[in-house]
């Protein structure tokens, strides 16, 4: 399969646990998104990156969030200190270049604070 | 005020039937806008995308529509099947923020047999 894969699809944790999120992009996409969605919305853009270069952060992405993408291919999002508004659907996209282009999803990464 | 609206918000079809999802948009001004279609628990899927001088596109049994003037689009599913349940979303890139995409917050359609 050689569409963006995210890992772990589902996790569920204590708050307060710190938590890590994978993505694999399309290879050769050097754009790579991440995005939050809860239930009965849309995505909500968190970051993204060109390369290993994190361009532009969101509000929405608090201190206790961080992401990377060290040699410019998979990225991961950490959570630190979860809380229960953390829980959503953590998505992954790809893009070949233009900011106008296609973003392919990931399958997404859900995230349940209990 | 989200600058996608997208209505309904929720649809109930039976299956073989047509329908037509609505989207709104104050964005402006934008460099494409698009259709996704999201299955429960998965990610979106891109239908079609559209630019600002285009005023229809089809995907199959999909075809969305664009008018710029008004700044609304549709997106018409045609013989609608059950595997057409999902949540359809409405996307515009904003051209002033750096080609930002914008999402509505879907209509969720449900295909009964």
């Amino acid at each position: 399969d050689t569409g963006v894969s995210q890992d772990p699809r589902h996790k569920i944790t204590k708050r307060g646990q710190n938590v890590t999120f994978r993505c694999d992009p399309i290879s050769e996409h050097n754009r790579l998104y991440w995005y939050r969605q809860t239930l009965g919305q849309g995505p909500e853009f968190l970051t993204y990156f060109q390369n290993e270069a994190q361009l532009e952060k969101s509000r929405l992405l608090s201190d206790r969030f961080s992401a990377e993408r060290p040699k410019g291919s998979f990225s991961t999002l950490e959570i630190q200190r979860t809380e229960q508004g953390d829980s959503a659907m953590y998505l992954c996209a790809s893009s070949p270049g233009l900011a106008t282009g296609e973003l392919f999803f990931g399958e997404g990464s859900r995230l349940t604070v209990l | 005020k989200n600058q996608v609206e997208q209505s309904p918000q929720s649809l109930i079809i039976l299956e073989g039937k047509n329908c037509t999802l609505q989207c709104n948009y104050t964005v402006s001004p934008f460099s494409n806008l698009r259709w996704y279609k999201q299955d429960t628990g998965r990610g979106p899927v891109s239908l079609t995308i559209m630019t600002f001088s285009e005023n229809t596109k089809s995907n199959g049994r999909y075809t969305a529509t664009l008018d710029a003037d008004t700044k609304q689009s549709s997106l018409h599913i045609t013989a609608s099947q059950l595997s057409d349940s999902a949540s359809y979303i409405c996307v515009v890139s904003a051209k002033e923020y750096g080609n930002k995409l914008v999402f509505g917050a879907g209509t969720i359609l449900r295909v009964k047999s």
